[in-house]
């Protein structure tokens, strides 16, 4: 069945350091994700997506890798800062033109000062 | 901040009210969305609206009823809600039927007592 899943519910890292949220999806069929932030209190905020027909991608600190052959999603973000403390949900969509988003259980990301 | 914005942000009702809740966006978005996000949860998707239209129920109890008066507003009516339903509701609007990024608001949190 179609399920997106997280390695880690939780991840400490120190202030500085890189951090990689990792995040399996089962649908082969799957062309679009994307990594979103929630903070306590927040909407989930936009961080970084990318389509099936890339490996790679990069934004401000961040890097999202796709690996399709074994289903696997990971965010990098280098130099992570206090503000970066936050849940991370992977999502992933099928099927152009098909708006439904599947979130996966999110992990929870703190940095230790 | 957020470019959807909700409204109310906190809502206390009883089993027995009727209440709404509103979301608005002017990015000339065309899809738009309603979650439901429990605590430590990811959001679940329950309804889709695309063009103005209706696109995917998510199977939501008639007790929610969602309605889209234009394309830059939609709303959620409330009746007879149970105390499960107490939650995060969270509106989502994106570009369209496409691979775009939906862009979240900061929710309305309910509470049925």
């Amino acid at each position: 069945g179609e399920s997106v899943g997280l390695h880690l519910p939780t991840l400490s890292v120190q202030e500085g350091d890189n951090s990689i949220i990792n995040c399996a999806y089962s649908n082969s069929a799957s062309d679009y994700f994307i990594w979103y932030k929630q903070e306590s209190g927040k909407g989930p905020q936009f961080i970084i997506d990318i389509r099936s027909n890339m490996d790679k991608r990069q934004g401000q600190r961040v890097t999202v890798l796709l690996n399709k052959t074994v289903k696997h999603l990971s965010l990098q973000i280098a130099a992570t800062q206090p503000g970066d403390s936050a849940v991370y949900f992977c999502a992933e969509k099928h099927d152009f033109g098909n708006e439904k988003l599947t979130f996966g259980t999110g992990t929870r990301l703190t940095i230790i000062p | 901040d957020t470019e959807v914005t909700q409204t109310p942000k906190h809502l206390v009702m009883g089993m027995t009210n009727k209440k709404s809740l509103k979301c608005e966006q002017h990015m000339g978005h065309r899809a738009m969305y309603w979650y439901k996000q429990k605590a430590k949860k990811p959001p679940e998707l329950m309804f889709v609206y695309s063009y103005e239209k209706l696109s995917i129920n998510e199977s939501v109890p008639s007790r929610f009823s969602p309605e889209c008066p234009n394309s830059s507003l939609l709303n959620l009516h409330l009746h007879a809600l149970q105390p499960e339903d107490s939650a995060l509701y969270l509106c989502a609007s994106s570009q369209g039927p496409s691979n775009q990024p939906q862009h979240f608001g900061d929710g309305t949190r309910l509470s049925i007592l």
